[in-house]
C-alpha cells in the first residue's frame, strides 16, 4: 500500500493554457475525490467517484473543469483555459466504503498538485 | 450544507505545553475526521472519530455527536507538531459523501 500519488507535484502554466492533472489512489479503494485547497482556506470539495462513475460535482466546478475515472483506477482532473484564479492547489483523496448504507468512510490524501497560473 | 468552525484560529505554543483544538459542526454527523496538515501541504489523517474516545501516543480526540463538537488534546507539544490542524465532516448535496473542512487551527510549537 503506496498511499495516494498525485503528478505533476507542481505546475506552473500561463493563462488560456489547458493542464492535466491525475491522481493514483490506494489500490482497492472503489471512491476518489477531487479537492481544491486556496492559501490560508480549507480544502473544498470539487468532485467525486465510485468506481468509475462520477456521481457528484460541486458548483465550483466550472465547464471548463472536467475530471475522469475510466477505469475505475486512476483518474485526471483537467483545467482548459486557465485563468489566475485557478490557481491553487489540487488534492486528491481515496476511500473504501462498504454496503449502501454504510457511513464508514475514511478518507486519505495525496500530496496534492500545485498549480500556478500566470 | 453543514458548517463547521474551528478555534482558536491560530494557537502559539511553547515545547512540551499541552493544548486543545476545538471543531463545532452545525449539523448530526456521522463520520469525523481530524488531518494535521503539513509546510509542505500533505494531509496526514490523525483520527477518523464519529463519536467516542481515541488515543495515539501523545495525541487524542473526542467527538460528542449529540453535542455537535469534537476536540483534539495535544500533550507534550513538539515542533513538528506545528502546521494546520483541520477537522472535516459529512456534508454537501448528497450526504455523507464528500467533507466540508473547517477552516483550520494553525499551531506554533517554539523551541
Amino acid at each position: 500500500d503506496t498511499g495516494v500519488s498525485q503528478n505533476p507535484r507542481h505546475k506552473i502554466t500561463k493563462r488560456g493554457q489547458n493542464v492535466t492533472f491525475r491522481c493514483d489512489p490506494i489500490s482497492e479503494h472503489n471512491r476518489l475525490y477531487w479537492y481544491r485547497q486556496t492559501l490560508g482556506q480549507g480544502p473544498e470539495f470539487l468532485t467525486y467517484f465510485q468506481n468509475e462513475a462520477q456521481l457528484e460535482k460541486s458548483r465550483l466546478l466550472s465547464d471548463r473543469f472536467s475530471a475522469e475515472r475510466p477505469k475505475g483506477s486512476f483518474s485526471t482532473l483537467e483545467i482548459q483555459r486557465t485563468e489566475q484564479g485557478d490557481s491553487a492547489m489540487y488534492l486528491c483523496a481515496s476511500s473504501l466504503v462498504g454496503g449502501r448504507y454504510s457511513s464508514y468512510n475514511e478518507q486519505f490524501f495525496g500530496p496534492g498538485t500545485r498549480l500556478t497560473v500566470l | 450544507g453543514i458548517q463547521v468552525e474551528q478555534s482558536p484560529p491560530d494557537l502559539i505554543l511553547q515545547e512540551g505545553a499541552n493544548s486543545t483544538l476545538r471543531c463545532n459542526f452545525s449539523d448530526s454527523v456521522n463520520n469525523l475526521q481530524w488531518f494535521h496538515q503539513n509546510p509542505w501541504g500533505q494531509l496526514i489523517n490523525l483520527f477518523y472519530i464519529p463519536s467516542g474516545t481515541k488515543q495515539n501516543g501523545r495525541l487524542s480526540a473526542t467527538t460528542v455527536a449529540t453535542e455537535r463538537y469534537s476536540l483534539l488534546y495535544i500533550s507534550s507539544s513538539q515542533t513538528t507538531d506545528s502546521g494546520v490542524y483541520f477537522c472535516a465532516a459529512p456534508g454537501g448535496d448528497n450526504y455523507g459523501q464528500n467533507f466540508v473542512f473547517g477552516p483550520g487551527t494553525r499551531l506554533s510549537v517554539l523551541p
